[in-house]
This record gives C-alpha cells, structure tokens and sequence, in this order.
C-alpha cells in the first residue's frame, strides 16, 4: 500500500538556520504530494503542493520538489523563524484513491531566537 | 468566510460508553472526511463522504466505530463502548470536490480522552 516516510524529529534550529525536513513515499501509480503545517492549537493547513514529477511547490519561502526518481518530496527553507515552529506533515493522494491523504508521522520543528 | 468546525473540541468519557463528534464543513463543499491523529499511528484515514454516501469506510478501526452525513453537510462519527485506545485527535476536514486537486480543508479537530 502507500506509505510515506519523513524524518524523525524533533529538529531545533536558531533562527536563520537552514531547514530541511526529508521525505520519502512509496505508491502505486503518480501521487500528487503536500506537506502541511499545523501550528500549536491550530488545525492542519497545507503549506505547499506537487502534482506531477519535477514540480516545485512553494509558499511562505517553503520550497520542496517532486523527485519521481528518488521518490522523494523534501521541505527546504533558507532562514527559518521562530514563527515556522510547528509539526509538519509530508503527505500524497494517488489516482487510484484520490480522495484520500496518506501521512507522514509529522516532525516537531522548533526554531529558538 | 467560516472555516471547518468540529464539536465538541474535547471529550473525556469513560471507557464502555458511547461518544458522538461532530463536524460542520464548509458551506458548499461536497466531500467530508474523518481523520484520526494519535501518539502510536500518526494521522488515519477513517473514511470518506461524497454527498450523504460513503464509499470508503475502509479505515474504520472496528464496527465500534460508524459515522453519518445528512443534508450533503454535518457529520457525525459515532465511537459506541469507548475503549482506551480511541483516545485521540479526530479531525474532519472539507472539500469542494473528492477529486485529487481539490484541497482538503481541515477543522481544529476533537481531542478525545477515555479513561
């Protein structure tokens, strides 16, 4: 079935770290991918998307890249804010079922001042 | 305009009785969908609505569990004889159409703690 991987955390980076939160799946047939964000006492909101191989998906200084040859989605910031502390979930919806979001286990960012 | 709401945002209830939760999605959108969020399984799929009908169940953890939509708009999911390990984040979430490029909007969810 589909899975996806992404990395344990918890990360703790200063404030204008360089952020990397790695992400690998594993689906049948061409999955569109996300990762969403929830924020502490806020509900999940998504933060960015992909839908085909080689798309980039950006928002917020987010940036992350469908690699349909490693199969991977990993989340890129250049300077992280204490604002961007939050868990972040890599997700992705197949053709065969696309309606439904399979998650990542989540990683806790927290970024220190 | 009013996002995804859920009801109650926490319920503790004693094991063996029976919890419903509630889910008010966005006015107009056609799918609902219930996830569950928990220390041990990360975040689930339960199941899926389109309009009143659910064609997937598939991720209901037993027949303990069930859930309905009435008016094409709220849902409930129904947890009959809690058991300890149904404690956990349940979260609905809306969307226009099921199809793959519609975004899932997701309301605050219902913290559920049985003890």
């Amino acid at each position: 079935g589909d899975s996806v991987t992404q990395m344990e955390g918890p990360v703790t980076l200063s404030e204008e770290a360089f952020l990397t939160i790695n992400c690998t799946y594993t689906a049948t047939g061409y999955p569109s991918l996300f990762w969403y964000v929830q924020y502490p006492g806020e509900g999940l909101q998504l933060l960015l998307k992909a839908t085909k191989a080689d798309d980039k998906g950006s928002n917020k200084g987010f940036e992350a890249t469908y690699r349909k040859e490693t199969t991977s989605f990993h989340l890129e910031k250049g300077s992280v804010q204490v604002s961007d502390s939050a868990v972040y979930f890599c997700a992705l919806k197949t053709g065969g079922s696309n309606y439904k979001l399979t998650f990542g286990k989540g990683t806790l960012l927290t970024v220190n001042p | 305009g009013a996002g995804v709401s859920q009801s109650p945002s926490n319920k503790v209830t004693e094991k063996g009785k029976d919890v419903e939760l509630r889910c008010d999605p966005i006015s107009g959108h056609t799918a609902l969908y219930w996830y569950r969020q928990s220390l041990g399984q990360g975040l689930e799929f339960l199941i899926y609505f389109q309009g009143n009908s659910a064609p997937d169940k598939s991720g209901l953890p037993s027949d303990r569990f069930s859930a309905e939509r009435t008016g094409g708009s709220v849902s409930t999911l129904t947890i009959q004889r809690t058991q300890q390990e149904d404690s956990a984040v349940y979260l609905c979430a809306s969307s226009l159409e099921s199809g793959g490029g519609y975004e899932q909007y997701f309301g605050p969810g219902t913290r559920l703690t049985v003890t």
